[in-house]
């Protein structure tokens, strides 16, 4: 149980392009989801909180309009890449509570690459 | 925001030698603090976890300590395998529904 998926798992798109991640989670309703980008050989950084019915929380720093989440449902939350350049090339990985009281599940992550 | 730091950033053991994480974090208020382990390209995996109402928790070969007052939480590996050889990270957070935040991560090789 407690298993989250994840979207394309690899994709390369070019600059200025849109490209969107999903994240679903398949057997738990997940009212909150998570956001994270990962750079080479360098730690999880929280990108924003995503909120079934309602906006997201961005970090400081995370350009809200250049990373696009919508929360429709609570077994779906999508990170839309817009305007997509080089430098944000990374590993984008979601994560979302799987019902107990403090585990988390991650998903398997996107590999994007910006040309 | 919270602040996690991670120590060292590299190590490497030898096979059946221990091996020891350290984090600190700044928020007092946090109250979860799990460990993962992440492999090459692949999802973060939790390996164990401690609350705050707790000094110790073992699992087989991980054992993790907290001390509440200095803000300070440590892994421990012992009897090291090649298998264990992956970034490790530990993160912090709330209550229930909070985001981690994680730290910079150590890059464990335990070398045969």
């Amino acid at each position: 149980g407690a298993v989250v998926s994840q979207h394309p798992s690899r994709v390369i798109c070019k600059s200025g392009t849109s490209v969107k991640i999903e994240c679903r989670s398949l057997d738990f309703q997940a009212t909150t989801m998570f956001w994270y980008r990962q750079f080479p050989k360098q730690s999880l950084m929280l990108m924003a909180t995503s909120n079934e019915g309602s906006k997201a929380t961005y970090e400081q720093g995370v350009e809200k309009d250049k990373f696009l989440i919508n929360h429709a449902s609570l077994t779906l939350s999508t990170l839309t890449v817009t305007s997509a350049h080089p430098e944000d090339s990374s590993f984008y990985i979601c994560s979302a509570r799987n019902g107990s009281n403090y585990g988390y599940t991650f998903g398997s992550g996107t590999r994007l690459t910006v040309v | 925001g919270e602040n996690v730091e991670q120590h060292p950033s590299t190590l490497s053991v030898q096979e059946g030698d221990s091996a020891v994480i350290k984090c600190t974090y700044s928020d007092s208020a946090s109250n979860y603090f799990p460990w993962y382990k992440q492999e090459l390209g692949k999802r973060p995996q939790l390996i164990i976890d401690i609350r705050s109402n707790v000094g110790e928790k073992k699992d087989q070969r991980i054992a993790v300590t907290l001390n509440k007052t200095a803000k300070h939480f440590s892994l421990h590996i012992t009897e090291t395998q090649p298998e264990d050889s992956a970034v490790y990270f530990c993160a912090a957070s709330r209550r229930t529904g909070n985001q981690f935040y994680f730290g910079t991560g150590t890059s464990l090789t335990v070398i045969p």
